[in-house]
């Protein structure tokens, strides 16, 4: 069955440091890849997905298709990216998401 | 162009009490969803529809109607609203790869 995977539920991390949001999937074709962030009292909205390989807002996502990852990562991570992060991917007509990951980042 | 709009954003229902979820969007795509978001489990599928006049179950469809009333427009209904479907919904919609979301409805049945 497709089935995404977020390890994390919950993940802070200090202002200017590293981050990187875990995401795992199982499908056994050849899988569109997404992450969607959801700011406080926003809307979902898509943040990047993996075959523009595009950089926005300072993240980036690879997909690794031996380890069936597409882990999101941000060098130095600001007090404006706390939000809830989902990741997903596509299949015919359906998108599948993980469980998210609320992400703090502090001051 | 408004996107996605979702009508009521807040309702409370007693149990057993029935209501439709209202979705439209103006961006002129064929495929839209509900997805329901709870706590720790992220966004589960309700009902999807491909094109105007098709819909399909998702992960979690029991207890939901929908309808694909036109290409703008596709409602959820709760025939008898239960605790268990306290949650926040969203609508969505897509041409391709992006989905658009709603603003979300929160709903409380008691």
């Amino acid at each position: 069955a497709q089935r995404v995977t977020q390890p994390e539920k919950l993940l802070s991390v200090f202002k200017g440091a590293p981050v990187e949001l875990k995401c795992n999937y199982s499908y056994s074709g050849s899988p569109e890849l997404f992450w969607y962030v959801q700011y406080s009292r926003q809307r979902l909205q898509l943040l990047l997905r993996h075959i523009s390989r595009e950089s926005i807002k300072g993240f980036t996502a690879d997909l690794n298709k031996g380890e069936t990852s597409f882990h999101l990562k941000k060098p130095f991570a600001q007090e404006e990216d706390s939000a809830m992060y989902y990741c997903a991917f596509h299949k015919i007509d359906q998108f599948y998401f993980g469980t998210g990951t609320s992400l703090t980042v502090i001051p | 162009n408004a996107g996605v709009t979702q009508t009521p954003k807040f309702q409370v229902l007693k149990t057993g009490q029935s209501m439709t979820l209202q979705c439209a969007q103006d961006m002129n795509h064929n495929s839209m969803y509900w997805y329901r978001q709870d706590p720790g489990m992220g966004l589960r599928l309700i009902y999807y529809s491909a094109s105007e006049g098709t819909t399909d179950k998702g992960e979690v469809p029991n207890g939901y109607n929908v309808s694909r009333l036109n290409k703008r427009e596709f409602s959820l209904r709760l025939e008898s609203a239960a605790p268990s479907q306290t949650s926040v919904y969203f609508c969505a919609s897509s041409a391709y790869y992006e989905q658009y979301f709603g603003p979300g409805t929160r709903l409380t049945v008691t």
